[in-house]
């Protein structure tokens, strides 16, 4: 059963325009999340994370939302450009031992995002 | 650049017949993952190295093994692959005390 989950398998924007992503996960315990951006035949690289003692981090265009009681977060491109078209993945720490032996992520499926010129 | 470098970037091999897969880094983590990616699916973990100690995740099947001989490369031997088994295979490497994962290009295994 997935665990942390993606239910937009892709996703069109006009450049320019927002670009929300999202992502939604089942356990309460997770307390750190990532987003990773993957371009084809590249491997994931790191974008922008946010622990849960906040609700907003921001990293110049991107921003990533949590709402903790909703077990949801959000990835916000403002404004989308089309170097921003490629898969996003979302992943959350299910056992965060502060970098230790244990600490590991689960992905989502992705979303891939089109961003029209 | 400091990097994860993964070799070949595409593999193509028989069914049942042994294959295996590199990675080296130069980022000298001591945390390297491996995971396999089937298409339109999520990245799944198949095991871990912190230092050298092996960490296996629950499902994965023993056809799968690696092997850490130093900090910089790891191994993922495929003793008998199934056509089940043709999927990407992304290394990832992290260092102690932080949760991000820098990924390598992936190898693409192809199982005839």
């Amino acid at each position: 059963d997935q665990q942390v989950k993606q239910n937009s398998p892709s996703l069109s924007v006009q450049e320019g325009r927002i670009s929300i992503l999202n992502c939604d996960y089942t356990n309460s315990m997770f307390d750190y999340f990532l987003w990773y951006k993957k371009y084809p035949a590249e491997g994931p690289t790191f974008l922008i994370s946010i622990s849960s003692i906040k609700d907003k981090n921001e990293d110049g265009r991107f921003t990533v939302f949590l709402n903790k009681s909703a077990k949801h977060l959000s990835l916000h491109i403002v404004p989308s450009q089309p170097g921003d078209s490629a898969v996003y993945f979302c992943a959350a720490n299910p056992n965060r031992d502060y970098g230790g032996a244990t600490n590991k992520l689960i992905f989502g499926t992705g979303t891939l995002l089109a961003v029209q010129p | 650049d400091a990097m994860v470098i993964q070799n070949p970037r595409y593999q193509v091999t028989q069914f049942g017949k042994p294959v295996t897969l590199s990675c080296s880094q130069t980022l000298n983590h001591n945390v390297m993952y491996w995971y396999q990616q089937k298409s339109s699916q999520a990245p799944k973990l198949l095991f871990h190295y912190y230092d050298k100690d092996f960490n296996n995740e629950a499902d994965t099947p023993d056809n799968f093994q690696s092997r850490r001989p130093n900090t910089s490369f790891c191994f993922l031997d495929i003793r008998s692959p199934g056509l089940g088994d043709a999927a990407m295979y992304l290394c990832a490497t992290r260092t102690r005390n932080t949760d991000t994962q820098y990924f390598g290009p992936g190898t693409r295994l192809t199982v005839l």
